[in-house]
């Protein structure tokens, strides 16, 4: 069974640091994975697509790194805004049982402060 | 383009009763996925509808089943609501299995 974790839980950080998120999953033989972002009673919003024959995919200030040997993937964020306080979600795609299924991590919670 | 829209926002019903959600894909998304996402419990996968057909669903009881319309769109209904139903309801779209996925912004159904 996939299962999927996400550290740290909770994050706090000063305006403009540079920051890193980490997601991990048990299951190597994985489609791809995506992130997301999540702001309260929100619905998510799609940051990036890695697909499993990929080691890396950019959007802006969001790097995504992926390395499925190791069953690992980590979200970059450069230059950290206020606008960028969300709970960072990581989700993966795998075949079998779980053929259509994004399987997702419990989050990230992100706090920038001015 | 239109975004995944859900309907209603939120939805107050009684123990026992009937619900219903609603889902409109992005146009030229055939594959419609919902998710429930309960207090403290993370998302969890319900079910993937693709071509009007359900293609496989998640950890939960005949009481929560669905639909997928000739126009893509798709129900989620609740029978015999519990207490414990009471979750962020969220349906998802992509264009065909396993690529990107885009997320509504929910149905709140609260179970008093």
């Amino acid at each position: 069974k996939q299962e999927v974790t996400q550290i740290p839980a909770a994050l706090s950080v000063p305006e403009g640091e540079n920051l890193v998120l980490n997601c991990s999953f048990t299951d190597s033989a994985i489609y791809n994975l995506q992130w997301f972002r999540q702001d309260p009673g929100k619905g998510l919003t799609s940051l990036l697509l890695i697909q499993s024959s990929q080691r890396e995919q950019t959007s802006g200030r969001l790097n995504a790194s992926l390395d499925k040997s190791s069953g690992r993937s980590t979200l970059y964020i450069a230059a950290s805004q206020p606008g960028d306080s969300a709970t960072y979600l990581c989700a993966v795609r795998a075949g079998g049982t779980s053929y259509g299924k994004l399987t997702f991590g419990q989050g990230t919670i992100l706090t920038v402060h001015p | 383009e239109a975004g995944v829209t859900q309907s209603p926002t939120h939805l107050i019903k009684t123990r026992g009763q009937q619900a219903t959600l609603r889902c409109s894909p992005i146009s030229g998304h055939t594959s419609v996925y919902w998710y429930q996402q309960a207090l403290g419990l993370g998302l969890q996968f319900l079910l993937w509808y693709d071509e009007g057909e359900e293609r496989n669903r998640g950890n939960f009881p005949p009481r929560f089943s669905g639909r997928q319309f000739p126009n893509y769109s798709s129900e989620l209904n609740v029978n015999a609501l519990e207490l414990e139903d009471s979750a962020l309801y969220l349906c998802a779209s992509s264009r065909q299995v396993n690529t990107e996925a885009f997320f509504g912004q929910g149905t709140r159904l609260t179970v008093v």
